[in-house]
């Protein structure tokens, strides 16, 4: 199984700063089979980025993804209020997927 | 629009047994893989199983495997999750889930607003 491990647990911003989340994996990821979703309290998760850089349908050009291999990061380049959310990367390359633990980034 | 909305959800007690359902609509439901993902209170999202468009293959996450079964019904446009001998850490939030079309190898882009589980005596 692929485990994905996220840093940093909780990151403490302000709006208009620059967010930087990693993702971890314990063996080597095809960056075409790399996700990042964004979740919102009481709400479903959303497709933010697939294939480790590529956004989803509808997604604003501040959240961008890179990496490769072992090591992936979502950057959220200008926090708006609506970016306060928990955050999770998932692999889709082998069979269980799994998803990272999250990284939740909170108002300073 | 997509559409998929989890029923079935609710208290049952430790060992029972409930089956959830999700109506899909808004695409060709027949073309497409579907999932099963939970989310424990306060916890991160478990994937638990994803099955095939025609329904002919089926993967469970070791966790549910010999307890919990997916299944679909393409004439009904239907995903389901019958699962059995509950545990109390079953308890979670159940939501069905989009994957890719007519393939694995594709991200979950599609999610319901998820059905609550409660298991306990």
């Amino acid at each position: 199984e692929v485990v994905l491990t996220q840093s940093p647990g909780t990151l403490s911003l302000s709006p208009g700063e620059r967010a930087t989340l990693s993702c971890r994996a314990s063996q080597t990821v095809d960056s075409k089979y790399l996700a990042w979703y964004q979740q919102k309290p009481g709400q479903a998760p959303r497709l933010l980025i697939h294939g480790a850089s590529s956004r989803a349908t509808g997604i604003p050009d501040r959240f961008s993804g890179s990496g490769s291999g072992t090591d992936f990061i979502l950057t959220i380049s200008r926090l708006e209020p609506e970016d306060f959310a928990v955050y999770y990367c998932q692999q889709y390359h082998r069979t269980p997927r799994t998803f990272g633990q999250g990284t939740k980034v909170e108002i300073k | 629009q997509v559409q998929l909305v989890e029923s079935g959800g609710g208290l049952v007690k430790p060992g029972g047994s409930l089956r959830l359902s999700c109506a899909a609509s808004g695409f060709t439901f027949s073309d497409y893989y579907m999932s099963w993902i939970r989310q424990a209170p306060g916890k991160g999202l478990e994937w638990l199983a994803y099955i095939t468009a025609s329904g002919s293959t089926i993967h469970h996450a070791d966790s549910v495997k010999g307890r919990f079964t997916i299944s679909r019904d393409n004439a009904r446009n239907s995903l389901f999750l019958q699962m059995n001998s509950l545990r109390a850490e079953d308890t979670a939030v159940y939501y069905c889930a989009r994957d890719g079309r007519f393939t694995s190898m594709s991200p979950t882009d599609y999610w319901g607003q998820g059905t609550l589980v409660t298991v306990s005596s």
